[in-house]
């Protein structure tokens, strides 16, 4: 059973270009979260997608957009990309229930580091 | 930003001693969770503790947390080599909804970083 799959791994852009990172979720999984994480720091929350729209979103400017697919798997779209973007970028998927039962456990991918030269 | 502190942000221990790693918070939450990152790669979820409970243990780790400080606890008993990792504490302000679960926003510390020396 595959868990979260991310791709590219590694990649590095320019200022000012457009990046997509892709994720596919857990088996099972319906919902897909995006986090970043720069050197030294913990994963900051950039948002999160369920059934095909964005849910919650963190403290990040509208140059970071998002889509999620009918079959679950998601893209993260920076556009403008500046030196600060430079960061692992991580996906992390879940699964949704109803009611107050069910814990919110993250299964995260091994991440896409982006470098912005 | 960034609701979990976590103390110390470096911890280096020779192997089979305990290491333990703190957290505090500035809000209420729903519950609490720890993570482990190696070396800059995907984190893996280690263990969570409900905002009801005080104490829960999982093999050799052993979490506590108390609310009315806003703060919880990572014990890693008979520490190993292979245990060697940043150690991230994260809590969810979940609300429970009757429609869907807002989860996936869970706020991160900044980590400690565990070196095991064997």
């Amino acid at each position: 059973d595959a868990g979260v799959t991310q791709s590219p791994t590694h990649l590095i852009k320019t200022r000012g270009q457009q990046v997509t990172l892709r994720c596919s979720p857990k088996s099972g999984h319906d919902t897909v979260s995006w986090y970043q994480q720069a050197l030294g720091q913990g994963p900051q929350f950039i948002f999160q997608y369920y059934e095909e729209e964005e849910r919650q979103r963190g403290n990040f400017p509208d140059r970071f957009s998002g889509h999620q697919f009918p079959n679950y798997s998601s893209e993260l779209n920076v556009n403008a990309l500046l030196l600060g973007d430079s960061a692992l970028y991580l996906c992390a998927s879940s699964s949704t229930g109803t009611g107050s039962s069910g814990a919110n456990v993250l299964t995260f991918g091994a991440g896409s580091r982006l470098t912005v030269l | 930003s960034q609701q979990g502190e976590e103390d110390p942000q470096a911890l280096s221990i020779q192997e089979g001693e305990n290491a333990t790693m703190n957290c505090s918070y500035k809000t209420s939450i729903n519950n609490l969770q720890w993570y482990r990152q190696n070396s800059g790669r995907g984190l893996v979820h280690l263990i969570l503790i409900r905002s009801n409970e005080r104490e829960k243990h999982s093999g050799r780790l052993r979490v506590t947390l108390d609310t009315s400080k806003k703060s919880s606890s990572l014990l890693i008993t008979a520490s190993r080599a292979a245990d060697t990792a940043s150690y991230f504490c994260a809590t969810d302000k979940r609300a429970s909804t009757y429609l869907y679960n807002q989860g996936g926003k869970l706020i991160f510390g900044q980590g400690t970083e565990l070196s095991v020396k064997p």
